[in-house]
């Protein structure tokens, strides 16, 4: 089956640690995004990348920091520089070939801090 | 700037009325819009969206909405609500090109028997 996965579902930080969350498609999508949810706020775009090797900040990106080494997939690491990190994290992607193509959202990975 | 106002933090329907969620944006360009439901814990799934064209927009789970350039809205109906559509609805927009979304905070359908 065609989708994204998100792993781990929960994911839990200590003080000081950085942590990897993982991203992988096999939709053959070229566009990928990291988002944040909190209560009340909606969703926030941290990262997003539009081919391999590149990739821009978003409105919220300090204290994470992505990688985009193979098309289907795209890490976030929330660092140590991040002083709120507990939220619900959602990734999605999207085919940039077509103007009028959707985000695809994965299940999300819940952060919370020990 | 953009930005989504989701005007209604709550919502709470009978099982069988009709439903109407609010959405206005604001955008410097043509808009693209969406709709989105998360039920809790999960991710989010796509409704419907706006590109152009008819203003009627016909989306899955039986959903509609309405763009409205004078009003610039995007609101989201349904005739006739089940126990199975609570869930959370986020309205964004977003242009051409890179596709960088703006949320809505989200309405809360609460379906009552």
């Amino acid at each position: 089956d065609g989708g994204i996965t998100q792993s781990p579902k929960y994911l839990f930080r200590k003080e000081g640690q950085n942590v990897t969350l993982s991203c992988e498609q096999n939709l053959n999508h070229d566009a990928m995004y990291w988002y944040r949810q909190d209560p009340g706020q909606g969703l926030r775009l941290i990262y997003y990348s539009q081919i391999v090797n590149d990739f821009q900040k978003g409105d919220i990106a300090e204290g994470y920091s992505v990688s985009r080494e193979k098309k289907e997939s795209f890490p976030l690491t929330v660092t140590s520089a991040q002083k709120n990190p507990t939220a619900f994290y959602l990734c999605a992607s999207r085919s940039s070939g077509d103007s009028m193509a959707a985000q695809y959202f994965g299940p999300g990975t819940r952060l919370l801090v020990l | 700037a953009q930005s989504v106002t989701q005007p209604d933090i709550h919502i709470t329907v009978s099982e069988g009325a009709s439903l109407e969620l609010r959405c206005n944006y604001s955008y410097g360009a043509t808009p693209y819009l969406f709709w989105y439901v998360q039920s809790p814990g999960q991710g989010l799934q796509l409704l419907l969206k706006y590109f152009s064209g008819d203003t009627l927009v016909q989306g899955i789970k039986g959903f509609e909405a309405e763009f409205k350039r004078s009003q610039s809205s995007f609101n989201l109906r349904k005739p006739s609500v089940h126990w199975s559509d609570a869930a959370e609805y986020f309205c964004a927009v977003g242009g051409t090109g890179f596709q960088k979304l703006v949320f809505g905070t989200g309405t809360r359908l609460l379906v009552s028997p």
